[in-house]
């Protein structure tokens, strides 16, 4: 079982859409949880970072953590087409971020 | 946010040559910097965790040797492939870490194709 698991997608919705990303994690050491957007042939590019279980948002996006359940989510309101990208989730204990495989976001116009 | 930089943004390479790639932190210091690797359509792996100052710690797998992992100042780390074959050609990125930051940030990138 892979540490932090996430569905490849591809996902497609419609411009002003509601986006759902989710992620589960089984390590229980872990602390911290981010979010990147990564464009095609680019590095990721942190969009959320949060510590705690609860909800945290920024703009557009909102992180949602649960530990209980071990389930991260990423909300995206009023999609847009430069959304379209990879979105990565991450989890770190002490040192080392485990990196989920990443979901393929396109929103078409 | 940190700034992370990466040189070369790509590299065309003949089988057997060695090849370096810097990784410098702009607007801070990086007491601690990760390179990892990513093949299309997978997620990042990570190769290497480098603290200033320390000798890299490798991960599962990873050739010490091949991938020579310099980190010499709080600034600057290089990934240096040696000897490089067509199957090291890959997506290569690195990432650091301020002592003060729990964020990570990460560079660019560096496309090694190797002929």
């Amino acid at each position: 079982q892979k540490e932090v698991e996430q569905d490849p997608g591809p996902l497609s919705v419609p411009e002003g859409a509601i986006v759902s990303l989710n992620c589960t994690y089984s390590n229980s050491a872990f602390q911290y949880f981010m979010w990147y957007r990564q464009y095609s042939r680019k590095g990721p590019e942190l969009l959320m970072y949060t510590y705690s279980s609860g909800n945290k948002e920024d703009g557009r996006f909102t992180a949602q953590v649960d530990k209980s359940s071990k389930y991260i989510s990423l909300f995206i309101r009023d999609s847009q087409p430069s959304d379209s990208a990879t979105y990565l989730c991450a989890s770190r204990g002490y040192q080392k971020v485990t990196f989920g495989i990443g979901t393929k976001l396109q929103v078409i116009p | 946010g940190a700034v992370v930089s990466q040189h070369p943004s790509w590299v065309i390479c003949k089988s057997g040559t060695s090849v370096k790639i810097e990784c410098r932190s702009l607007d801070f210091q990086a007491t601690t910097m990760f390179w990892y690797r990513q093949f299309p359509k997978q997620s990042l792996m990570l190769m290497a965790t480098s603290n200033e100052g320390s000798k890299a710690t490798y991960e599962q797998g990873v050739e010490k040797d091949k991938f020579l992992i310099n980190h010499a100042s709080l600034t600057l780390s290089t990934l240096t492939v040696t000897s490089a074959h067509p199957e090291d050609s890959s997506f290569y990125i690195c990432s650091a870490r301020a002592l003060t930051y729990n964020e990570q940030f990460f560079g660019p990138g560096t496309r090694l194709t190797v002929l």
